[in-house]
């Protein structure tokens, strides 16, 4: 069975700063996607960003982007210039076998 | 654009008591994922369905049963309801498993709270 381990509980930055919150997983499939939700206070589930297994290129949505080490099944979101509103709730989800895979979450703030 | 809508957004029950849960996927959108979040807890799955059919399973309850009906709607059922029951239920919908990608957009939820 797939896991995927969150070990950073809670995380804090400085507002215009940047952070990374780290996920590793692991899995003996090859083809597989990796996801960053972000849930806010609202409880909402909201898609982050979205990585390929067999893309070597890492993912980039605006602020956000992603360290990709498949060899070493590490997957981590790096925010850039950290904004109030970032802070949430952080899911790393592997997708396998038709469903999402959650770790548990790093609850990231933001210091103004 | 339209998102996965479910209802209702909150439900109070007492223990032994039944609860339906529905969601209305994203238009066109074939498949339906069902989580459970409990407090302070990572989602867990719990079933799906793709174009009618249940398409996997996992950590559900034999009280609980689920179906997705003609229009691609799903409703989650839930029977003899405990207080470890309460929770956050999540949705989810996806254009079909086939696809790549397979983003999985997820409703607001319907927080389920057992007294």
């Amino acid at each position: 069975a797939q896991t995927v381990t969150q070990s950073q509980p809670e995380m804090s930055v400085q507002e215009a700063e940047t952070v990374t919150l780290s996920c590793t997983y692991d899995t003996s499939e090859s083809d597989y996607y990796l996801f960053w939700y972000k849930q806010p206070p609202s409880r909402q589930m909201i898609l982050v960003i979205r990585q390929e297994a067999y893309k070597q290129q890492n993912a980039t949505e605006n602020r956000f982007s992603v360290n990709f080490q498949k060899a070493a099944k590490s997957f981590s979101l790096k925010i850039s210039d950290s904004q109030l509103g970032d802070a949430a709730m952080y899911f790393c989800a592997y997708f396998g076998n038709e469903k999402l895979t959650f770790g548990t979450g790093t609850r990231l703030t933001i210091i103004p | 654009a339209a998102g996965v809508i479910q209802s209702p957004r909150h439900l109070i029950k007492e223990k032994r008591e039944t609860a339906t849960l529905k969601c209305y996927p994203i238009p066109r959108h074939d498949t339906v994922y069902w989580y459970q979040q409990g407090p302070g807890q990572d989602p867990q799955f719990l079933i799906s369905f793709y174009e009618k059919m249940q398409s996997d399973k996992g950590s559900i309850p034999d009280r609980f049963s689920a179906q997705q009906f003609s229009d691609y709607h799903s409703e989650l059922n839930m029977s003899s309801l405990e207080l470890g029951d309460s929770a956050l239920y999540f949705c989810a919908s996806s254009p079909g498993p086939g696809l790549p990608g397979n983003i999985q957009y997820f409703g607001a939820g319907t927080r389920l709270s057992v007294l």
